[in-house]
């Protein structure tokens, strides 16, 4: 398997638009992480899924964030309208259901919002 | 309120030194533990983890840590460092359920620089 698959892996746009951020978790994986990642407050996680069902997005910063999980091979992370502190590295990770396995780490998506 | 705090922001050692770099918590229940390390530009990638059993636990790269329930602490040890060690070195931890345990949270980072 390629592991985490994270696209795009940079990503700069004008405050307003809307962004979107995409995911392909490893196959098999049934639970799905989005974690964002910024020097003033560290390694953050968004929102997780288990079987495309959101579990628990408390970690959401605002309604402008979105999560999608259209099917097992296929999260979104989507930013409507994105702001300049929404700037981070945004990485998403996967596991499966064993128990004592780990979270595997996509290379994240650097977000740049001037 | 749980939490995960590594004192040091920045640690710097020579080739062929030793290192620890410490991580204590806080947590209501019997936490899962790990270590990830990340080097620029990069994602995490797992060097160790301790569910239970023997507190001290091998992880990848010649790493090790060491569970210590009575301080809170899972400190990251390395007898000889090489100059690829240089990244940023994060401890998390997770609650005990299937899948749950990745729910991590995450301290700050230690960042490790190498000198020759």
């Amino acid at each position: 398997d390629a592991g985490v698959i994270q696209s795009p892996r940079h990503e700069v746009t004008e405050m307003g638009q809307e962004v979107t951020l995409r995911c392909k978790p490893i196959s098999g994986h049934d639970y799905l992480f989005w974690y964002r990642q910024t020097m003033m407050r560290g390694l953050e996680l968004l929102i997780y899924f288990n079987n495309n069902v959101p579990i628990d997005d408390s970690g959401m910063p605002e309604d402008r964030f979105s999560a999608k999980m259209p099917n097992a091979s296929f999260s979104t992370l989507k930013i409507q309208p994105s702001e300049p502190r929404d700037s981070a590295v945004y990485f998403c990770a996967s596991s499966d259901d064993r128990a004592y396995t780990e979270a595997f780490f996509g290379q994240g998506t650097r977000l740049t919002v001037v | 309120a749980q939490s995960v705090t590594q004192p040091d922001i920045h640690i710097t050692v020579s080739e062929g030194a030793s290192l620890e770099l410490r991580c204590n918590y806080s947590y209501g229940a019997t936490p899962y533990l790990f270590w990830y390390v990340q080097s620029p530009g990069q994602g995490l990638q797992l060097l160790l983890k301790y569910f239970s059993g023997d507190t001290l636990v091998q992880g990848i790269k010649g790493f090790e840590a060491e569970f210590k329930r009575s301080q809170s602490s899972f400190n990251l040890r390395k007898p000889s460092v090489h100059w690829s060690d240089a990244a940023e070195y994060f401890c998390a931890v997770g609650p005990s359920f299937s899948g749950g345990y990745n729910k991590l949270i995450f301290g700050a980072g230690t960042r490790l620089a190498v000198h020759p």
